[in-house]
């Protein structure tokens, strides 16, 4: 099992909803990361997870709060977001944080805030 | 921080026609990416390079980091359609491990 698989793949959610996103993966990785993409921009690194914790966080509004419950779970916990955040999320994973190699990446999950 | 320019931008080539994107960094690449990705999809890894001079290939596509490992190529050779898509370089910013900055894009047309 190769995959890292995200839900769900739409969302689109109120101003004042709480909503979130997950992301899961059984390849034993233990690093794992959420990027941002807006449209036909690049992905930008948001967090990055280390053997369950938070080593990376770049500078991302409080609004956005992530959580890895275990090694194959990770989540992006969504509240009071603002239109701009509508974006498409990726979720990625690989051995190790500070190993080379493969960053798998998931299909990405479509936000939009109205 | 590091900055990854790709060119080009974009690119419209006739199926069966070779191409090649360059992607060039304002510091030295500990570690640079390819990766494809379709509009609205999730990226696909194609190539991880770290050595300066490797080359590595697979099916039609090859890549390349340069000796001083500040610039990168991806070559495709006789494209066809199902090489359309937007290529990403990406690089290690800290230069340890896989938290990647990455390139504007390349956007690739293969017209049959």
């Amino acid at each position: 099992d190769t995959e890292v698989t995200q839900t769900p793949k739409h969302l689109v959610m109120g101003m004042t909803n709480k909503k979130s996103l997950k992301c899961e993966q059984h390849m034993g990785h233990r690093a794992m990361y959420w990027y941002k993409q807006k449209a036909k921009k690049p992905p930008e690194l948001m967090f990055v997870y280390s053997y369950e914790k938070l080593s990376i966080n770049e500078s991302v509004p409080s609004r956005f709060s992530p959580e890895c419950p275990n090694s194959s779970l990770l989540n992006l916990h969504l509240h009071a977001l603002q239109p701009e955040d509508s974006a498409l999320y990726l979720c990625a994973s690989s051995q190790g944080q500070g190993v080379y190699g493969e960053l798998f990446f998931g299909e990405g999950s479509r936000l939009t805030v109205l | 921080s590091q900055e990854l320019e790709q060119s080009p931008q974009s690119l419209i080539v006739q199926e069966g026609k070779n191409l090649t994107i360059n992607c060039t960094s304002s510091k030295t690449l500990y570690g640079l990416y390819w990766y494809k990705q379709k509009y609205g999809e999730g990226l696909i890894f194609l190539m991880m390079l770290q050595k300066g001079g490797e080359e590595k290939s697979h099916e039609k596509i090859t890549a390349k980091l340069d000796e001083k490992k500040q610039q990168s190529s991806l070559h495709i050779t006789a494209s066809q359609p199902s090489h359309a898509g937007i290529y990403l370089c990406g690089a290690d910013v800290f230069g340890a491990g896989n938290m990647l900055t990455f390139g504007g894009g390349t956007r690739l047309m293969v017209k049959p």
